[in-house]
């Protein structure tokens, strides 16, 4: 059974970056899947973020639109995965879940973290 | 890239069925088998419902069911339960990135 487990700060200042972990349990981060982001904006709907395999030689993938702010990296000594989003603004206030994908299908999701952009 | 198309709300009675639609492009619901339908309860994470257009994962009642047809997806309900409120989210490869549906609230009178 696989588990996902979001930490990081719930508050983060406007112009900082957003920096989250994603702990995984019961599953190796280096099996054949994806690991990513989504996010949803207060009584909004689903935003893909990206994702990044070990297993696929550390390929990444990220929202074009989000592309030129955001880094996700793993940490296989850990079974952990991150994200860092630059230069946030308060439109980046939103749940964030962390995943685990699989051919662009998303199998599991962490419980979600709250990050809100708020000087 | 745009959001994949969906109504913002459908409704049924119980025993009922509905059906969601998801509109895309010929560049991902059009091109791509890699759609799926993802049930949100209020402030729970979304669970996965249907995969690879219609394929259903265990546990998933055979209520559920998907479908496609060119850049429509479509996500049926039958025998509609209260427990189906909920909202709805379709999504599908895109080649190099995931896009999500805007979401579909039902509402089970």
């Amino acid at each position: 059974q696989v588990q996902l487990q979001e930490s990081g700060p719930g508050l983060v200042k406007p112009s900082e970056t957003l920096s989250l972990t994603c702990a995984v349990s019961g599953y190796s981060i280096s099996s054949d899947c994806y690991w990513g982001w989504i996010r949803q904006a207060p009584g909004k709907g689903l935003e893909w973020i990206g994702t990044i395999s070990i297993y696929h030689s550390g390929n990444t993938f990220y929202n074009p639109s989000l592309k030129s702010r955001v880094t996700i990296s793993v940490d296989a000594s850990k079974n952990q995965f991150s994200l860092k989003l630059t230069s946030v603004t308060a439109a980046d206030t939103a749940v964030y879940y962390c995943s685990r994908e699989v051919l662009s299908t998303t199998l599991d999701w962490g419980q979600g973290t709250l990050v809100t952009v708020s000087s | 890239q745009s959001a994949l198309t969906q109504p913002r709300s459908v409704s049924g009675s119980p025993g009922q069925s509905v059906t969601i639609s998801c509109t895309g492009t010929s560049s991902d619901v059009g091109r791509y088998i890699y759609v799926s339908w993802y049930q949100q309860h209020p402030g729970k994470a979304p669970k996965l419902m249907i995969y690879d257009v219609s394929k259903r994962p265990s546990g998933v009642p055979d209520r559920f069911s998907g479908s496609k047809s060119g850049n429509t997806a479509s996500l049926t309900i039958s025998g509609l339960q209260a427990e189906d409120e909920a909202d709805y989210y379709c999504c599908s490869h895109a080649g190099t990135y995931v896009l999500f549906g805007g979401g579909t609230k039902l509402t089970v009178l």
